[in-house]
């Protein structure tokens, strides 16, 4: 079964190092989301990108945070300095389409100390 | 500004019992409403979602109703089992992005 699959699973990081995460979208799906899920809330939408293009990245803290799909299929996020308050869980998902069904991937939990 | 409001937080029930969760919208442009279930250390998976054009979607155990009119939308789960215990988020979504709501942890007592 097709999935999305997402690298690392953990990372525990220092503060003001840099951190970064994989994402490999659902083969054929040209909408690609990186949300960020404080434990005990619903994700927020950081970045979407349609193909290689960011559509909405306005909720992305732009002086530290940093994505790219160059290729229009795998995707990284960037964190430059990590922040205490960045820890969380990082979650990719994909879908044909914007507004069709996405399917999440596992994400990555982020610990920074 | 929460695009999509859910209620309540939490919830407990009994085995076979029925779980309700209530979810209204503001954005009129969205036109796909899906309901995510998320288990701990895990990413939310796609549960049932339906379009405004349906008043109601079955699949199995789960139902969801919709009233457009009122802008709210509602998940049943009949017979619930403690394997149903996770988290569960409905969201909306457009042209654009998915909008979640802020998600119900369901507890279900054996």
């Amino acid at each position: 079964e097709a999935e999305v699959a997402q690298s690392p699973r953990y990372k525990i990081t220092e503060k003001s190092q840099a951190v970064a995460f994989w994402c490999d979208p659902i083969s054929g799906h040209a909408t690609l989301y990186w949300y960020r899920q404080i434990l005990g809330q619903g994700p927020e939408l950081l970045v979407q990108f349609q193909d290689e293009s960011v559509v909405d990245d306005s909720q992305l803290p732009k002086d530290r945070f940093s994505a790219e799909r160059l290729k229009g299929v795998d995707s990284t996020l960037k964190i430059q300095p990590a922040e205490l308050g960045d820890s969380a869980m990082y979650l990719c998902a994909s879908s044909f389409g914007r507004g069709a069904e996405a399917f999440f991937g596992q994400g990555t939990r982020l610990t920074v100390v | 500004q929460q695009q999509v409001k859910q209620s309540p937080q939490s919830l407990i029930v009994q085995k076979g019992g029925i779980s309700i969760i209530n979810c209204a919208y503001e954005n009129t442009a969205f036109d796909y409403f899906p309901w995510y279930q998320q288990f701990p250390g895990k990413g939310p998976a796609l549960l049932i979602a339906i379009r405004p054009d349906v008043s109601e979607k079955k699949e199995g155990r789960f139902t969801i109703s919709f009233n457009k009119s009122a802008k709210q939308f509602s998940l049943h789960i009949m017979d619930s089992q403690p394997g149903d215990s996770a988290t569960y988020f409905c969201a909306g979504t457009g042209a654009n992005n998915l909008f979640f709501g802020t998600g119900t942890r369901l507890t279900v007592i054996p």
